[in-house]
């Protein structure tokens, strides 16, 4: 069935590197998202990515749509204590746009 | 605006204790979501609903589980009979209807059974 990858599964950074998360899917896709989630809370929409090579950027943030759409990758410059938490991409199901499998996510540790 | 709502927060109970979920989707949203979140399992889609429809439920464990949407403002997961293994966070997210809209979460329901 499809799947949607990610990795690193896990990466500990100190305040101030970078990061850089990594999405595949098993299908290409109409369109990808990416939702953040804190320690203990729900996962909350940050962006969505629709064009072939698109890339889009939130302050710190950096978000590409790979040119097969097949994958997508979120980098985050200078990282802070308030980024922690685990970062999910979504792509939608061959068979329904409106139901999203979302990745294996990718948690992110930041020490000070 | 309020957001998907959901209750309870926490519930501990004990196996076989029938369990009832309830969520509160954002009003004029036509897409009902609920997922199960483990460690081990990632975040999986047990049902979702259009339109108080259920359009696809191949997600839901099994037959102990099941989903209603009576009215568009109100969905309810409920497990029968309960077992430890149904420990998990239950997330409810609802959407507007129009290709691949983001989905709006609920705090979810954390959910012990013994």
């Amino acid at each position: 069935g499809q799947q949607v990858m990610q990795i690193p599964q896990y990466q500990h950074v100190q305040e101030g590197e970078d990061f850089t998360t990594y999405c595949n899917s098993s299908t290409t896709l109409s369109n990808i998202q990416w939702y953040k989630q804190r320690p203990g809370g729900h996962p909350v929409f940050l962006i969505q990515l629709v064009k072939s090579g698109e890339v889009k950027k939130q302050k710190r943030l950096t978000f590409q749509f790979g040119e097969a759409k097949k994958n997508s990758s979120l980098h985050i410059t200078a990282t802070q204590t308030t980024d922690v938490g685990t970062y999910f991409c979504a792509g939608p199901k061959n068979t329904g746009f409106q139901k999203l499998v979302f990745g294996t996510g990718t948690r992110l540790l930041v020490s000070p | 605006d309020a957001g998907v709502i959901q209750s309870p927060r926490h519930e501990v109970t004990e196996m076989g204790q029938e369990v009832t979920l309830r969520c509160k989707p954002i009003s004029g949203h036509d897409y009902l979501f609920w997922y199960r979140q483990t460690m081990m399992r990632g975040l999986e889609l047990l049902i979702y609903f259009n339109n108080n429809v259920p359009i696809d439920d191949s997600g839901m464990p099994e037959d102990r589980f099941s989903a209603k949407m009576p009215n568009a403002s109100f969905s309810t997961l409920k497990i029968q009979p309960s077992e430890p293994r149904d420990s998990a966070v239950y997330f409810c997210a609802s959407s507007f209807y129009r290709d691949s809209q983001p989905q709006h979460f609920g705090d979810g329901t954390r959910l012990s059974i013994l």
